[in-house]
């Protein structure tokens, strides 16, 4: 199994381009999680899914979107990138709620 | 007040030291309990779920305390591969909470 894995690894984008992160895992679990870790803070939830078409705000939402077509599959976009969002984007997925398991993250730096 | 707390950190000790970590939640409702570690540029890998009873893996001892709202993380015979990040969590309803960790620096 390959786990949790995310796309691209590292991004670039000037202000106001647009984007979409991909995180797949092919354990077959129901929950799905994005957070952004900033220097000197904890991860903090942007968005999360508890099912394949459902998706829900988390404590930091503002500037993103998201969708769960697919169970598999977690696509995290932000339509008009600023400086704030630049960060590293962790994608996870949860069996049960009661452990999470984490891609390899995206660094994306917004100029 | 941020929802989880943890110790600032840096600790750094030296190889074989006993190291303990802490963890102050501030909601009561919180269902569930964790420590994670995250090594650098990593991303975070579960260490250990917390229970009341207190567990142990090894090296490393949870316990918590619910009327005190309290995790701690008791790390024994400190290894060089033991320096990361250490991550308290806790579930509420749907999602997970974040502390901001505790960086441990094992010094040979």
């Amino acid at each position: 199994n390959a786990g949790v894995t995310q796309t691209p690894k590292f991004r670039v984008l000037k202000t106001g381009q647009s984007m979409t992160l991909l995180c797949a895992q092919d354990m077959n679990h129901e929950y799905m999680y994005w957070y952004r870790q900033d220097p000197g803070m904890g991860l903090r939830l942007i968005h999360y899914s508890v099912g394949e078409g459902t998706t829900a705000k988390g404590e930091v939402p503002d500037g993103y979107n998201v969708s769960r077509l697919k169970k598999q599959n977690f696509l995290l976009g932000l339509e008009s990138a600023a400086p704030s969002q630049t960060s590293v984007y962790f994608c996870a997925s949860s069996p049960d709620r009661d452990r999470e398991f984490f891609g390899p993250g995206t660094r994306l730096t917004v100029l | 007040r941020k929802e989880v707390e943890q110790d600032p950190g840096p600790f750094n000790v030296p190889e074989g030291a006993t190291v303990a970590f802490n963890c102050t939640y501030s909601n009561s409702a919180s269902q569930s309990f964790f420590w994670y570690r995250q090594d650098c540029r990593k991303e975070p890998k579960l260490l250990m779920s917390v229970y009341s009873s207190g567990n142990e893996d090894g090296r490393f001892t949870a316990q918590l305390n619910r009327a005190s709202q309290y995790i701690s993380l008791l790390i024994r015979d400190s290894k060089l591969s033991d320096s990361a990040t250490y991550l308290c969590v806790v579930r509420l309803g749907q999602n997970f909470v974040f502390g901001p960790g505790t960086r441990l620096s094992v010094l040979p």
